[in-house]
């Protein structure tokens, strides 16, 4: 177990509407990401954080910001929803001392209409 | 071409049964590599790291060959619990991990 809270894990929204999804650790790890989950596209990276303030985009980081303002807790927030963003949405940490390896939250799943 | 790719699958194997699965990189500087499985709805999570002198855990092996950007991954004496989607995972530069689309592996009794 990480250690790692999605909340929340199901959300059904309307587009144009703003969403945040939140990942909250435990462990006090440095490294945090967000990923979606599509059919046929496997995992893709949204955003990622090293460090309270510091964060850094990923493949797909159009129409998602992200927020650390405290060790434990990244916030991604959808500005304002649309239908393609609808999906599976995975928070992971990497553990330091196991090189590179990611550990997932439960995901959060998402639907805009 | 997608920068990881994966055998398509789905794999449907007696239990028992040995099953092998492929995956290529594209990028020949990529650092880091993983498979990983993911349980239907599931978060995915490590199965083991690969290396380039090969390792084994158990039932599971994984070989990497980075002059041909190859990853395998070998199931000896399949389980029933082994039925899930195998991902494979490289690391890139930086934090650019990327995931292949999955082998999705059915073990039947």
């Amino acid at each position: 177990d990480a250690g790692i809270t999605q909340s929340p894990r199901h959300k059904v929204t309307e587009t144009g509407t703003p969403v945040t999804l939140r990942c909250h650790q435990t462990e006090n790890h440095r490294y945090m990401y967000w990923y979606r989950q599509d059919p046929g596209h496997g995992l893709r990276l949204i955003h990622y954080s090293y460090g309270v303030k510091d964060t850094d985009k990923g493949e797909v980081s159009d129409g998602y910001s992200v927020s650390r303002s405290k060790t434990e807790d990244f916030l991604l927030t959808l500005e304002s929803a649309t239908s393609s963003q609808t999906s599976v949405y995975f928070c992971a940490i990497k553990r330091p001392g196991e090189t590179d390896t990611q550990y997932f939250g439960p995901g959060t799943r998402l639907t805009v209409l | 071409r997608k920068e990881v790719e994966q055998d398509p699958g789905p794999f449907n194997v007696p239990e028992g049964a040995t099953v092998a699965f492929n995956c290529t990189y594209s990028n020949s500087a990529s650092q880091s590599f993983f498979w990983y499985r993911q349980d239907c709805r599931k978060e995915p999570k490590l199965l083991m790291s690969v290396y380039s002198s090969g390792n084994e855990d158990g039932r599971f092996t994984a070989q990497l060959n980075r002059a041909s950007q190859y990853i395998s991954l070998l199931i000896r004496d399949s389980k029933l619990s082994d039925s899930a989607t195998y991902l494979c995972v490289v690391r890139n530069y930086g934090q650019n991990f990327v995931f292949g689309p999955g082998t999705r592996l059915s073990v039947l009794p």
